[in-house]
């Protein structure tokens, strides 16, 4: 079975440029996660869909940061404009339904400079 | 508040035991996870265990839940220099929702 996959796995971007993000989860998985893994920190939760309904966006700074599920499979994560801070890995997660055991992907890692 | 704590750094010999700590602050979690990240990857699942569970042992990996003290342990046998990693403790917190909160990492050194 395949697992969770991302692109890019690497970004390099200008502080105010934009940046997508894709997510691929594993077959048949209802929910996906979004979370930001800063250096030397755990993840932390930015968003979770529900098939394409968004569950949880409490963490997300939406005046910069967007994400969208719309066929409740894939998903994209969008940062516009980037901030220095925004430097992390981004990690996309899927799981079978909520609250249920949770598959990471190889994550993207993003520098803003 | 939701809380996840865990020591920084771990550093023991090959063969020897390795013992990973976490403490949470929240009881409402039905699983408790942990994970293990390596150098540029992404997190893998090790093993979690139920919250009704006092012990699961899976092969070399051996979790200890004591539900009365909130305290979370992982216990690597017969350490090898591939269990090098970061080590995160993980559990879904008050939250009705599948949110994990995760502790900030413990870095496993296995020496030669």
């Amino acid at each position: 079975e395949a697992g969770v996959a991302q692109s890019p796995r690497y970004k390099i971007i200008e502080k105010r440029q934009s940046v997508a993000f894709w997510c691929n989860p594993i077959s048949g998985h209802a929910t996906l996660y979004w979370y930001q893994q800063i250096l030397g920190q755990g993840p932390k939760l930015l968003i979770q869909f529900q098939n394409n309904g968004v569950v949880d966006d409490s963490q997300l700074p939406k005046d910069r940061f967007s994400a969208e599920r719309l066929k409740g499979v894939d998903s994209t994560l969008k940062i516009q404009p980037a901030k220095l801070e925004d430097s992390a890995v981004y990690l996309c997660a899927s799981s079978a339904r909520d609250r249920e055991t949770q598959y990471f992907g190889p994550g993207t890692r993003l520098l803003v400079l | 508040g939701e809380d996840v704590e865990q020591s920084l750094f771990l550093s023991v010999r090959e063969g020897d035991s390795s013992v990973i700590n976490c403490t949470y602050t929240d009881s409402s979690s039905t699983y408790l996870y942990w994970y293990k990240q390596e150098p540029g990857a992404g997190l893998q699942l090790l093993t979690y265990i139920f919250s009704n569970m006092d012990m699961k042992q899976d092969q070399r990996l051996t979790v200890l839940l004591n539900k009365k003290d909130k305290h979370l342990s992982l216990r690597i046998a017969d350490t090898q220099t591939g269990d090098s990693a970061i080590y995160f403790c993980a559990e879904h917190g008050s939250s009705n929702t599948g949110k994990l909160i995760f502790g900030q990492g413990t870095t496993l050194q296995v020496k030669p």
